[in-house]
């Protein structure tokens, strides 16, 4: 089945700073989606790219498939975005999604 | 908003109890999934179901079985618990159409005993 990296595998940043987090994946998609999952385990849906460029506040998620990589940066960083990042994947028509295994970011103030 | 409610925050059983975990979703998703979160290994799916009374294994289907007889409502059931099923477990539904965007409920922290 198609494989999903996730790096840095941990990260921790000053408040106020910048960082981008990777995805790569082994195949061609035809999905694929952010997650944060918050310190109390609740998983929210940051962007649905896969393709293209998106932008939602501070976050922002940039999809080249072609070369089969997927980017999420957050900007001026705060606290509450600590948690751990997945990408998650899809190929093919059935809707089942194959996640990676997560970037935790700490954020200090 | 798309709601999907997971029955418990917390359970902890004893080993070879038979336990329930409930998921419901009040969007009218066709597709919800179970899935088990362990450090370092992610997010990996369990079973699936596509439609009532349907369901596929997922990557890690083995002391696990799950029932849906109603659209809103996928159950994940664990036969006989063992400690090395732990973890905390994640149901989430999907949006049709182009999207399919994944919803996910609160999560269930369970501890076999």
């Amino acid at each position: 089945g198609i494989q999903v990296e996730q790096s840095p595998p941990d990260l921790i940043l000053q408040e106020g700073a910048n960082s981008t987090l990777r995805c790569n994946f082994s195949d061609s998609v035809n999905n694929l989606q952010w997650f944060h999952q918050n310190p109390w385990g609740q998983l929210i849906n940051l962007f649905y790219i896969p393709s293209g460029t998106k932008q939602n506040g501070r976050l922002s998620a940039t999809t080249v498939a072609t070369e089969r990589y997927s980017l999420l940066y957050i900007s001026s960083s705060q606290t509450t975005d600590s948690g751990v990042y997945f990408c998650a994947v899809k190929t093919g028509a059935n809707s089942k999604l194959t996640f990676g295994k997560g970037i935790t970011l700490s954020v200090r103030p | 908003d798309v709601k999907v409610t997971q029955s418990s925050r917390y359970l902890v059983k004893r080993t070879g109890e038979k336990v329930f975990l409930e998921c419901v979703q009040d969007m009218d998703h066709e597709n919800m999934f179970w899935y088990r979160q362990d450090p370092g290994l992610g997010l990996r799916l369990i079973y699936f179901s596509y439609d009532v009374k349907m369901k596929e294994k997922g990557d890690i289907p083995e002391g696990y079985s799950v029932s849906r007889e109603k659209k809103e409502r996928f159950s994940l059931i664990l036969e006989s618990a063992s400690t090395n099923q732990t973890s905390m477990y994640l149901c989430a539904s999907i949006s049709e159409g182009d999207k399919n965007i994944q919803y996910f409920g609160a999560g269930t922290r369970l501890s076999v005993l």
